[in-house]
């Protein structure tokens, strides 16, 4: 099946920093999510991104599907930032979303 | 909120004992799903369902049954239920060629 790798698995840094996270899949895929998950759990949807470049507030993504892979950007980090990302890639020919493993992101005041 | 609404939120069970999570939305969507959770392993998809009736199994699907009897109902049923599905269950809605929502979670504990 469809690998989903996610790059780096964890990452701590100070508030105001940048940050890239990198998610890479194996196969053609129909579509691609970025989801938060906050400290409480709560998987709250980023972007929802097939291919291109979308950007919301200090948050962006760009999906580049011929060579498989999506960049998830913050800028200017807040420690409200802080909890696991994950993307979800949609196999092509099924409507199933697939997991990367995630990262964990720590912003520090 | 994006309508979906899992329930219960918080189960504590029996080894051996039956349970059952809803997972119930009022968008009409036609795609249903049931993840689990887990330490090291991110969201895992147990079963889905493209339609009334309509299910198919997931990477993790043993040891779990689901039911779709109405478009706005999809229930995850653990026959027996053992200590290794303690996790957290996730159930999310989508339609065709529109991005996924997530219901809130349950976190169910056999003991």
């Amino acid at each position: 099946g469809i690998q989903v790798e996610q790059s780096p698995p964890d990452l701590i840094l100070q508030e105001g920093a940048n940050s890239t996270l990198r998610c890479n899949f194996s196969d053609s895929v129909n579509n691609l999510q970025w989801f938060h998950q906050n400290p409480w759990g709560q998987l709250i949807n980023l972007f929802y991104i097939p291919s291109g470049t979308k950007q919301n507030g200090r948050l962006s993504a760009t999906t580049v599907a011929t060579e498989r892979y999506s960049l998830l950007y913050i800028s200017s980090s807040q420690t409200t930032d802080s909890g696991v990302y994950f993307c979800a890639v949609l196999i092509q020919g099924a409507q199933k979303l697939v997991f990367g493993q995630g990262t964990r992101l720590t912003i520090n005041p | 909120d994006a309508g979906i609404t899992q329930s219960p939120r918080h189960k504590v069970t029996e080894t051996g004992t039956p349970v059952t999570l809803r997972c119930h939305q009022t968008e009409n969507h036609r795609y249903m799903y049931w993840y689990r959770q887990d330490p090291g392993h991110g969201l895992r998809l147990i079963h889905y369902s493209y339609g009334v009736k309509d299910t198919d199994k997931g990477e993790v699907s043993d040891g779990y049954s689901v039911s779709r009897s109405k478009t706005e109902d999809f229930l995850l049923t653990l026959e027996s239920a053992t200590s290794s599905q303690t996790s957290v269950y996730f159930c999310a809605i989508k339609s065709e060629n529109t991005e996924a929502f997530f219901g809130q979670g349950t976190r169910l504990t056999v003991v």
